[in-house]
């Protein structure tokens, strides 16, 4: 069985820019939640997918969106890049009717 | 008050010990508790999931359960240097959907 992957593994960008973080779950699971962890902080949530359907929002801007994919896997988008988005972005995904959740290895970016 | 909070440490313990880690939450109505570890520079790690009060036991983890003092603990028995690691308490909220809410995580450090 295949974890969950991401991709890229490290990404360095400038103040301004877009960027678009990858994610394919693991199989079966269905539901697909984006975290964004700052150094020294837990994982802060950023929204869930399930079903190709935003499932749930955390206190982020509307900067930040993500899609969901008939094969379930996901893509997080952040636009307008600010220096305070340098962080590890994690996905994690959960198989239908569960609230275990599992992480990929995660995205660092680091927004210059 | 923050929904979960945990001590951040370093909580330094002897090889061979027993580590106990703490956490608290806010809401009285969660139902959902997980313990995750996440080694430097990786992504979280599940160790174990509780939903009733009491103790569950997992090798030599166990995960303890107070929902009455809103208490969830995590005792780490003959610690081992490779437990050295941040430990993260996430709580699910009641009312809500899938949505993992961490501490901040207690650094954990056994050593030899």
């Amino acid at each position: 069985e295949t974890g969950v992957t991401q991709s890229p593994t490290h990404l360095i960008k400038t103040r301004g820019q877009q960027v678009t973080l990858r994610c394919s779950s693991q199989s079966g699971h269905n539901t697909v939640s984006w975290y964004q962890q700052a150094l020294g902080q837990g994982p802060q949530f950023i929204f869930q997918y399930y079903r190709e359907e935003e499932n749930g929002r955390g206190n982020f801007p509307p900067r930040f969106s993500g899609l969901q994919f008939p094969n379930y896997s996901s893509e997080l988008n952040v636009n307008a890049l600010e220096l305070d988005d340098s962080a590890l972005y994690l996905c994690a995904s959960s198989l239908p009717g569960e609230e275990t959740q599992y992480f990929g290895p995660g995205t660092r970016l680091l927004v210059l | 008050q923050k929904e979960v909070e945990q001590n951040s440490g370093p909580l330094s313990v002897p090889e061979g010990a027993i580590a106990s880690l703490n956490c608290t939450y806010s809401d009285r109505g969660s139902q959902s508790f997980f313990w995750y570890r996440q080694y430097s520079g990786k992504s979280p790690e599940l160790i174990m999931s509780i939903y009733s009060n009491g103790d569950k036991e997992d090798g030599r983890f166990t995960a303890q359960l107070n929902k009455a003092s809103q208490y969830v603990s995590l005792l780490i028995r003959d610690s081992q240097p490779s437990d050295s690691a941040t430990y993260l308490c996430a709580v699910i909220l009641s009312g809500g959907y899938n949505k993992l809410i961490f501490g901040a995580g207690t650094r954990l450090a056994v050593h030899p």
